[in-house]
């Protein structure tokens, strides 16, 4: 089956830094979704990407499908960016990572 | 924000009995499904929904059953709930796209269940 790896597994910047996170696969998909996990334990829908580039706001996404990658940038990071990201693909199953739990200090 | 409510939020109970969630939508959306999360594990599919009264297992669906007699409501039950179904669980839901491709994934806010 598919493999999704992320990385990096843990990241722990600055506020005001800017972060890449990093979600390869292993095969083709039909699509790829960028979810965050706030300390709260909501999982939150931040891009629905099978391909291309995606902004909103501070975030923002890029799928190169051809290459198998997906990339989640965030810019001028915040405290209330800390929790895990995940990326999911899917090719009729929707296959998880095991996710970039992300850290940011005041 | 999707349209998704999980009942009850917080539940704490004894081995041997039986458990109900409910998962209730909004947004007419064809597939829902229940996850379980643990530390170390992340998210792993229980069982899934594609229509009313249409269900199918996951990769963790032993001692749970679910039932959907309504687009909206996704029910999971535990039978006979044990210690290792102390978890969170997490509704989502997703419409159908062309060629049968899942579209995009929303979450529920989760269900917090002890089993003691």
């Amino acid at each position: 089956g598919i493999q999704v790896e992320q990385s990096p597994p843990d990241l722990i910047l600055q506020e005001g830094a800017n972060s890449t996170l990093r979600c390869n696969f292993s095969d083709s998909v039909n699509n790829l979704q960028w979810f965050h996990q706030n300390p709260w334990g909501q999982l939150i829908n931040l891009f629905y990407i099978p391909s291309g580039t995606k902004q909103n706001g501070r975030l923002s996404a890029t799928t190169v499908a051809t290459e198998r990658y997906s990339l989640l940038y965030i810019s001028s990071s915040q405290t209330t960016d800390s929790g895990v990201y995940f990326c999911a693909v899917t090719n009729y199953q929707l296959i998880w990572g095991a996710g970039t739990k992300l850290i940011i200090k005041p | 924000d999707a349209g998704i409510t999980q009942s009850p939020r917080h539940k704490v109970t004894e081995t041997g009995t039986p458990v109900t969630l409910r998962c209730h939508q909004t947004e007419n959306h064809r597939y829902m499904y229940w996850y379980r999360q643990d530390p170390g594990h992340g998210l792993r599919l229980i069982h899934y929904s594609y229509g009313v009264k249409d269900t199918d297992k996951g990769e963790v669906s032993d001692g749970y059953s679910v039932s959907r007699s309504k687009t909206e409501d996704f029910l999971l039950t535990l039978e006979s709930a044990t210690s290792s179904q102390t978890s969170v669980y997490f509704c989502a839901i997703s419409d159908s796209l062309a060629g049968g491709i899942t579209g995009e994934l929303f979450f529920g806010e989760g269900s917090r269940l002890t089993v003691l």
